[in-house]
């Protein structure tokens, strides 16, 4: 089985704050971990992914995620907020755990983030 | 178009109504998901199809009927719905491969009175 638990379901900075928003996860096989990002009215649109290779991921917009097996946590941070950062963000894991052939993601609960001027 | 269409965006039903949304992706993908995302709950995968056959099944109710002509094309069937139901419903599409990123659509709002 695998889950996902988004910390803080809103987050408010400041422009040009640094921005985190925090992702822990579980999951009995090495997982795949993913950000997206949803603007009002929008469907959801991928920020980045973490697949294995580098625990370091860079995105779209400036944002990256580090990958940190020991704390199962794949947190997403960005370092200057921009008013149209403001959004909902939401991590999601899936694996190759018994053998399917599509992408069964798990997502978190969401975080809502406000940017203030 | 490109990406993932999905109409309608908005969808006011009663409960004795029968409604279809549709999804379409432009994209190449063999792999298509409908889920839905109601308020303080997180998405929920509803239905799977990939290569054009059904693979998942969520334990969703049978009012909602999905349907998958082509790998292009996706459908949700709705009959005699719940107000419960009333949520967005996301449709998304992928290359078949459990590491491979889902593309989402725009939604469907759909309201139950």
């Amino acid at each position: 089985a695998q889950s996902v638990t988004q910390l803080g379901s809103h987050v408010s900075v400041s422009e040009g704050a640094l921005v985190l928003l925090r992702c822990n996860y579980s999951s009995s096989v090495p997982p795949y971990l993913f950000w997206y990002v949803q603007y009002p009215n929008q469907g959801l649109q991928l920020l980045l992914k973490y697949t294995s290779a580098a625990t370091l991921v860079k995105g779209i917009n400036g944002f990256e995620a580090e990958f940190k097996k020991s704390e199962t946590s794949f947190h997403l941070t960005k370092p200057s907020a921009h008013m149209s950062d403001a959004a909902e963000y939401f991590c999601a894991v899936t694996s190759g755990l018994g053998g399917t052939s599509y992408g069964k993601l798990t997502f978190g609960q969401g975080t809502i983030l406000t940017v203030h001027p | 178009e490109t990406g993932v269409t999905q109409t309608p965006r908005h969808l006011v039903m009663g409960m004795t109504n029968k409604k279809s949304l549709k999804c379409e992706q432009h994209l190449g993908h063999n792999a298509m998901y409908w889920y839905k995302q109601s308020a303080k709950k997180p998405l929920e995968l509803m239905f799977v199809y990939s290569l054009e056959e059904r693979v998942e099944n969520n334990s969703v109710p049978s009012r909602f009927s999905p349907e998958c002509p082509n790998s292009s094309h996706l459908f949700l069937h709705l009959h005699t719905l719940q107000p419960e139901d009333s949520a967005l419903y996301l449709c998304a599409s992928s290359q078949a491969g459990y590491d491979n990123e889902q593309f989402f659509g725009p939604g469907t709002r759909l309201t139950v009175l």
